[in-house]
C-alpha cells in the first residue's frame, strides 16, 4: 500500500523568506500526487496536483512543488512568504483514481514577522 | 464559494443525542467522502461513496452512520457519542476517475 511522509510537523519562517516542505512517498509506480492547504477552523483547498508531464508543477498562491522520481518526493515551495502562508499543509498520493487519497500527517507553518 | 457545503458548521451535542450531518456537492461529482479530523491525528477516512453506493467502511463504530440518496448529498448520522469523537468532520467529493479531491469546510462536532 502506498504511504505518505512529511518529515516535518512544524516549520516556522520569516516573512519573505522561501519555503520549501518536504513529502515522500512510497509507491512502486509513478502515484498522483498533492499539495492541500488548511487553515484554522476550514476545509483543504487544493494548492497544485502532478499527474504526469513537467515535473515542475505551478499552483495557486505562488506556489510550486517539483516531483523527483529517483528520491519519491514532491516538495512544496514558494520564494517568498506571506504571513497569510501560515497555516497546515497536507501532501497526498493516490494510486488511481478509483482509490481514495492517502494523505500525509501534515506540515504547520507558521510565519513571524 | 466552497463546491461542497456541509452543515451544521458547528455541533454541540450529548452522548444521547441523535443528530446528523449533512454535506451537499454542486460540482457533478459521483463520489463523496466522509473524513475525521482530530487534534494532533492524521486525517481519517470514514466512508466513501462511488455512484451512490458505500465502497469503503474502515472500522468505523456503528455509532456513525451514514447515508448517500444520491450523488449530490451525503449524511452522517450521530447517535450515542463518545466524548472522543469530538472533531472536525470533513465531507468531500470527486469525480470517480482522477482522485482530486473538493472538500467542504467541515463540521465542528463536540460531545459532552
Amino acid at each position: 500500500a502506498q504511504s505518505v511522509t512529511q518529515p516535518d510537523i512544524h516549520i516556522t519562517v520569516s516573512e519573505g523568506a522561501s519555503l520549501e516542505l518536504r513529502c515522500n512517498y512510497s509507491y512502486g509506480a509513478t502515484p498522483y500526487l498533492f499539495w492541500y492547504v488548511q487553515s484554522p477552523g476550514q476545509g483543504l483547498q487544493l494548492l497544485l496536483k502532478y499527474f504526469s508531464g513537467d515535473t515542475l508543477v505551478q499552483g495557486i498562491k505562488g506556489f510550486e512543488a517539483e516531483f523527483k522520481r529517483s528520491q519519491s518526493s514532491f516538495n512544496l515551495r514558494k520564494p517568498s512568504v506571506h504571513w497569510s502562508d501560515a497555516a497546515e499543509y497536507f501532501c497526498a498520493v493516490g494510486i488511481s483514481g478509483n482509490t481514495p487519497l492517502v494523505f500525509g500527517k501534515g506540515t504547520r507553518l507558521s510565519v513571524i514577522a | 464559494e466552497t463546491g461542497v457545503t456541509q452543515t451544521p458548521r458547528h455541533l454541540v451535542m450529548g452522548m444521547t443525542n441523535k443528530k446528523s450531518l449533512k454535506c451537499e456537492q454542486h460540482l457533478g461529482h459521483n463520489a463523496m467522502y466522509w473524513y475525521k479530523q482530530s487534534a494532533k491525528k492524521p486525517l481519517e477516512l470514514m466512508f466513501v461513496y462511488s455512484l451512490e453506493e458505500r465502497v469503503e467502511n474502515n472500522s468505523v463504530p456503528s455509532r456513525f452512520s451514514p447515508e448517500c440518496p444520491n450523488s449530490s448529498h451525503l449524511f452522517l448520522h450521530l447517535h450515542t457519542l463518545q466524548p472522543e469523537d469530538s472533531a472536525l468532520y470533513l465531507c468531500a467529493s470527486s469525480l470517480h476517475n482522477t482522485g482530486e479531491l473538493f472538500f467542504g469546510e467541515g463540521s465542528r462536532l463536540t460531545v459532552l
